[in-house]
C-alpha cells in the first residue's frame, strides 16, 4: 500500500491568515492525489481533486499543487468556517489511502 | 440533489456480524461506483472496500478481507456492507461514498453510522 504523510499534524491560524498544508506520497502517484475536510461529528467532504481541481462549490480560496510525491493545500484567508481536518488521500493505486490528517484551530 | 442515507447506529457484541445500508438518490444509482470508509473515534480515515452498482463486482482491503462484504440492491438504490467476527477495535463510523467522476475521488458522503462493538 502506498504511505501518505502530512505535516504539520496540527497547526493554530487565525482568521485571514494563509495556510499551507503538506502531503507526502512514498512513491510516485502522478496528480492522483485528493484533499477532504472534515469537520467534527460531520462527514468529510471532497475539497480538491487530481492535485489541483477544485471541487464545485467549494470556496477559491481553497488551491492545491503538486505532482509525483509533494503536493500542497492553501487556504489563502483562513475563515471561520475553516477550522477543521484537512486530509489528502491517494487514488492512484488501490486502495487508496488517506493521510493522517492536519487540524486547523485557533 | 445527490443524498446518501445510511442506516442508525448499531450495539453489537465481539464475534457478531452488523450489515449497513446506503441508500443513494439524486443520480443513476448504477452508474457511480459505491466506497466504504471507516473512521474509529479519534482517528484518520481507513478505505475499506468498493462495489460496482452496475455488475455487483467488488474490490475489499487486504485487512478486511474475508470478513467484510458488500452487496447492492438496484431496485432500492441501496449498497450494503457486511462486516462479520467484530472485534472492539471495529468500533467505528462507518461512511459510505460515491466515486466521483474522477477515478477514487468520494464527492458525496452518506452521514456515517456509528458501529460499537
Amino acid at each position: 500500500d502506498i504511505q501518505m504523510t502530512q505535516s504539520p499534524s496540527s497547526l493554530s491560524a487565525s482568521v485571514g491568515d494563509r495556510v499551507t498544508i503538506t502531503c507526502r506520497a512514498n512513491q510516485s502517484i502522478s496528480t492522483y492525489l485528493n484533499w477532504y475536510q472534515q469537520n467534527p461529528g460531520k462527514a468529510p467532504q471532497l475539497l480538491i481533486y487530481a492535485a489541483s481541481g477544485l471541487q464545485s462549490g467549494v470556496s477559491s480560496r481553497f488551491s492545491g499543487s503538486g505532482s509525483g510525491t509533494d503536493f500542497t493545500l492553501t487556504i489563502s484567508s483562513l475563515q471561520s468556517e475553516d477550522f477543521a481536518t484537512y486530509y489528502c488521500q491517494q487514488s492512484y493505486i488501490t486502495p487508496p489511502t488517506f493521510g493522517p490528517g492536519t487540524k486547523v484551530d485557533v | 440533489q445527490v443524498q446518501l442515507v445510511q442506516s442508525g447506529a448499531e450495539v453489537k457484541k465481539p464475534g457478531a456480524s452488523v450489515k449497513v445500508s446506503c441508500k443513494a438518490s439524486g443520480y443513476t444509482f448504477t452508474s457511480y461506483y459505491m466506497h466504504w470508509v471507516r473512521q474509529a473515534p479519534g482517528q484518520g480515515l481507513e478505505w475499506m472496500a468498493i462495489i460496482n452498482p452496475s455488475g455487483g463486482s467488488t474490490t475489499y482491503a487486504q485487512k478486511f478481507q474475508g470478513r467484510v462484504t458488500m452487496t447492492r440492491d438496484t431496485s432500492t438504490s441501496t449498497v450494503y456492507m457486511e462486516l462479520s467476527s467484530l472485534r472492539s477495535e471495529d468500533t467505528a463510523v462507518y461512511y459510505c461514498a460515491r466515486r466521483g467522476p474522477v477515478a477514487g475521488t468520494a464527492d458525496y458522503w452518506g452521514q456515517g453510522t456509528l458501529v460499537t462493538v
